[in-house]
């Protein structure tokens, strides 16, 4: 358990409202990563943070932005939802020291409506 | 780009038998980590197993070991004495060593075993 939490579990919204997704994680770790997972894709990366007020993008970054202010919490928002953003997303940290092993979140269960 | 390929969606074990799940993946770069995820009915993304590409040994996690093959680009994943347990979707992943040691997911392999 690398302590890592998400917020909400489960949210229903409709298209076209702002949609915020919370990523914490309790021991410091300096990276942290957004993926989402959809049917017959895996996972993929949206966006992820080297560090505080450091951030990139990944693969499917388009339509998605985040936020690191503290080590602690990592921010996905969703400016304006779209039904093709209705996926599950994961948080993710990596571990330095070993291998850089990526431990992930519970996830989050988002529908776009 | 890395790409990560699994080509059975499905596969099926009898319990207390030996299965074996596919990885290919394609890479440019000679340094580089693997990794095999288990996603049970829970949804949580589990940790298999991982292999370091500059070790020849392959690695080994009780019943669950891996057959790398660096010059193939292959990185299979063996279960031993299948339990029930053991049913879920497996993914491989491929971590490159470029900036932000991102993961590379394959579509995975939905595991089912039988009593």
């Amino acid at each position: 358990d690398a302590g890592i939490t998400q917020s909400p579990r489960h949210k229903v919204t409709e298209t076209g409202t702002p949609v915020t997704l919370r990523c914490h994680q309790t021991e410091n770790h300096r990276y942290m990563y957004w993926y989402r997972q959809d049917p017959g894709h895996g996972l993929r990366l949206i966006h992820y943070s080297y560090g505080v007020k450091d951030t990139d993008k990944g693969e499917v970054s388009d339509g998605y932005s985040v936020s690191r202010s503290k080590t602690e919490d990592f921010l996905l928002t969703l400016e304006s939802a779209t039904s093709s953003q209705t996926s599950v997303y994961f948080c993710a940290i990596s571990l330095t020291g070993s291998q850089n092993t990526q431990y992930f979140g519970p996830g989050t269960r988002l529908t776009v409506l | 780009a890395q790409t990560v390929t699994q080509s059975q969606p499905e596969m099926s074990v009898q319990e207390a038998e030996t299965v074996t799940l596919s990885c290919t993946y394609d890479t440019s770069e000679s340094d580089y980590y693997l990794f095999w995820y288990k996603q049970p009915p829970s949804r949580q993304m589990i940790l298999v197993i991982r292999q370091e590409a500059y070790k020849q040994q392959n690695a080994t996690e009780n019943r669950f070991s891996v057959n790398f093959q660096k010059a193939a680009k292959s990185f299979s994943l063996k279960i031993s004495d299948s339990q029930l347990g053991d049913a879920a979707m497996y993914f491989c992943a491929y971590r490159s060593n470029n900036a932000g040691n991102m993961l590379t997911f394959g579509g995975g392999t939905r595991l089912m075993v039988k009593p």
